[in-house]
């Protein structure tokens, strides 16, 4: 079953706090990739990940850095949380490095107050 | 970089009559072309996707056309029904090796009984 997962689905957070958000698939995928969606602004790439321990900016990486040391996992931190971090994230996975047909996880909804 | 602009934002139809959204991209290289829905509360679900060298496809009642001279991308809904009401996002990437997809901003579809 082709699937991604993402935890926490909400999370409510100070600002200063060190937050976590992770993804995992079960696709094998090389490819892995971070977005936010903001009312307006559609989805913005934050990281894109090619494999493990391969990975760069998207559009917005600016207060955001990330992890990937197995290839079905890949996290997203925030160190020291802001509140303009507010927002809707998205997970997605896709075989192959082209951003073609990409399968996304259910979002996280992070709030920080 | 890459810009897309879709349309129209907001999409009102009837059931059974035709919904057609348009992306317009800038990069001619541009390789990879799809669709996404989006449902209320959830990620989203990859509908159709085309590579450059195709003009057309057809699936289950949507139908993806690609206009390369013009730098077009179409999906057309024939037939809506109440349950295609969604977010629908087109994304392209891939021009010149640079594989970090762009997205448009969505269109709103909204299929009345």
């Amino acid at each position: 079953d082709m699937k991604v997962t993402q935890m926490p689905r909400y999370l409510i957070k100070r600002m200063g706090e060190n937050v976590l958000l992770e993804c995992g698939q079960d696709m094998s995928h090389e490819t892995m990739y971070w977005y936010r969606q903001d009312p307006g602004l559609g989805l913005q790439l934050i990281y894109i990940s090619y494999d493990v321990d391969s990975n760069s900016e998207g559009d917005i990486p600016k207060g955001y850095r990330v992890s990937r040391k197995k290839r079905e996992h890949f996290s997203l931190i925030l160190d020291s949380a802001k509140t303009n971090q507010t927002s809707v994230y998205f997970c997605a996975s896709s075989s192959g490095t082209g951003g073609y047909e990409q399968y996304f996880g259910p979002g996280t909804r992070l709030t920080v107050l | 970089g890459e810009q897309v602009e879709q349309r129209p934002p907001h999409l009102s139809v009837r059931e059974g009559d035709s919904a057609i959204i348009i992306c317009t991209y800038t990069d001619s290289a541009t390789a990879y072309f799809s669709w996404y829905k989006q449902e209320a509360g959830a990620g989203l679900q990859l509908l159709m996707s085309v590579l450059s060298n195709v003009d057309r496809k057809e699936e289950q009642g949507l139908t993806v056309l690609l206009n390369k001279k013009d730098k077009r991308l179409s999906l057309n809904l024939t037939a809506a029904h109440p349950g295609d009401s969604a977010v629908y996002f087109c994304a392209v990437s891939g021009s010149g090796g640079n594989y970090k997809p762009t997205f448009g901003k969505g269109t709103s579809l909204v299929v009345h009984p």
